[in-house]
């Protein structure tokens, strides 16, 4: 069954360091969408990307954040700057063009932990 | 704006028996989807069930149905038969069914259930 994958798996990073999420989507899937999980708290929802842009973003998605497909088959996340509380779990999924209703699929996750 | 709320932080129930998990969503949308997504200890999101709003009939899958209350704005989980990899916390989600809500989930709080043996 195809997969979306994210790396990497876990990563440390000081505060104040740019970090770069990577995610593969499922290759004939056109939506994509950016989630973390606090530790203990909700599914929030970052940002979706349709048709090579960003089609809605959420209001923790602020100028620290960016997204991009840089060679159509990789759906990166950066954030700039690291603050304490980025740490999180972050998850990547993809959806097909038709059928969003299937839900998505999502990544196993990259844990964040910003020090 | 919609919202998901799952009543119950905690549940735990011995290995076989039936578990219910509860799920209430407000929306003024008259077509959406409704999910159950399983979060292992790994942390994996793994969706268990869906339900379209417009669909009467209750999904099931293996032993996992759902009650769907359409005017009740209710979506319960029932797990039959219960097993010890069934320990996850469960997420409800909602999802909206047009081109400008980006499709994107809308979660509750999550229950975390304990499978004992």
């Amino acid at each position: 069954e195809p997969e979306v994958t994210q790396t990497p798996s876990h990563q440390v990073t000081q505060m104040g360091q740019e970090v770069i999420l990577r995610c593969v989507p499922i290759s004939n899937h056109l939506y994509f969408y950016w989630y973390r999980q606090i530790l203990g708290q909700k599914v929030e929802f970052l940002v979706s990307f349709y048709n090579n842009e960003i089609s809605e973003k959420s209001e923790i998605f602020d100028d620290q954040f960016s997204v991009e497909r840089p060679d159509g088959s990789n759906f990166t996340l950066k954030i700039r700057s690291t603050k304490l509380e980025d740490s999180a779990m972050y998850f990547c999924a993809s959806g097909p063009p038709a059928g969003l209703g299937y839900g998505y699929t999502f990544g196993s996750g990259t844990r964040l932990t910003v020090v | 704006a919609q919202t998901v709320t799952q009543s119950q932080p905690e549940m735990s129930v011995q290995e076989a028996e039936t578990v219910t998990l509860s799920c209430t969503y407000d929306t003024s949308e008259s077509n959406y989807y409704l999910f159950w997504y399983k979060q292992p200890p790994s942390r994996q999101m793994i969706l268990v069930i869906r339900q379209e709003a417009y669909k009467q009939q209750n999904a099931t899958e293996n032993r996992f149905s759902v009650n769907f209350q359409k005017a009740a704005k209710s979506f319960s989980l029932k797990i039959s038969d219960s097993q010890l990899g069934d320990t996850a916390m469960y997420f409800c989600a909602f999802m909206k069914d047009f081109m400008d809500s980006n499709y994107q989930l809308i979660w509750g709080a999550g229950t975390k259930l304990i499978i004992k043996p």
